[in-house]
């Protein structure tokens, strides 16, 4: 149990669906992260929060819609999604996004795009 | 650009040592992570170098050469437990973690 939680731990979804994935941390921390985790690849940085302002988007396609509505909650929307971004969706969390601080991950949600 | 590597797959027996490489190349260097995980699980954190050296932590030891942009991971007395992926990770000058592809290990009895 790392502090971080992250639901649905799975979600099987058509191309045409809208669905969100959720992100709370309960470490008291400033940042938060989502990644991209596909097989035998390395994680891909997604989208950064830090104190609740968007600072990074990795030029993700539109498709993917981030909301941070406070500082312990990370949305990811969904909508229109292509089979290719089936994968591993994590959740990260970290003191600040300024310092070499550590991050701390969720379970994270397995995601199936058919 | 910037590159971790790390090798795809390892095997060693319960009881042994194993040692997994890191090399990486990056625009700047603010420290050095390794995470374990577990198949469906989260990552999670095992140690930090920022300074050359060995850092040791119960079974599980952290190296870093700055000069030679070579880290390794040492895990020692292995367990079954410890069948999981191991990934490598630098912070760059922008406090940016870059990633490698992790490794897997296998324990054996």
């Amino acid at each position: 149990e790392t502090g971080v939680t992250q639901t649905p731990r799975h979600l099987v979804m058509g191309m045409t669906n809208k669905k969100s994935l959720k992100c709370e941390q309960h470490l008291g921390h400033n940042a938060m992260y989502w990644y991209k985790q596909s097989a035998k690849k390395p994680l891909e940085l997604m989208f950064v929060y830090n104190f609740k302002e968007q600072t990074e988007n990795n030029s993700v396609p539109s498709r993917f819609s981030p909301e941070c509505p406070n500082s312990s909650h990370l949305f990811l929307h969904l909508h229109t999604l292509q089979p290719e971004d089936s994968a591993l969706y994590l959740c990260a969390s970290s003191q600040d996004r300024a310092g070499a601080d550590t991050q701390y991950f969720g379970p994270g949600t397995r995601l199936t795009v058919l | 650009g910037q590159n971790i590597d790390q090798p795809t797959e390892m095997t060693a027996t319960e009881g042994a040592i194993v040692q997994i490489n890191c090399t990486y190349q990056t625009s700047g260097f603010n420290g050095l992570f390794w995470y374990q995980q577990h198949a469906g699980e989260a990552p999670t954190f095992l140690s930090y170098n920022v300074l050359d050296g060995l850092e040791e932590k119960g079974r599980f030891s952290s190296f870093l050469s700055r000069s030679k942009g070579y880290s390794y991971l040492l895990l020692k007395e292995l367990q079954m437990k410890d069948s999981a992926s191991y990934l490598c990770a630098v912070m760059d000058s922008n406090y940016q973690l870059i990633w490698g592809a992790g490794t897997k290990l296998i324990i054996k009895p």
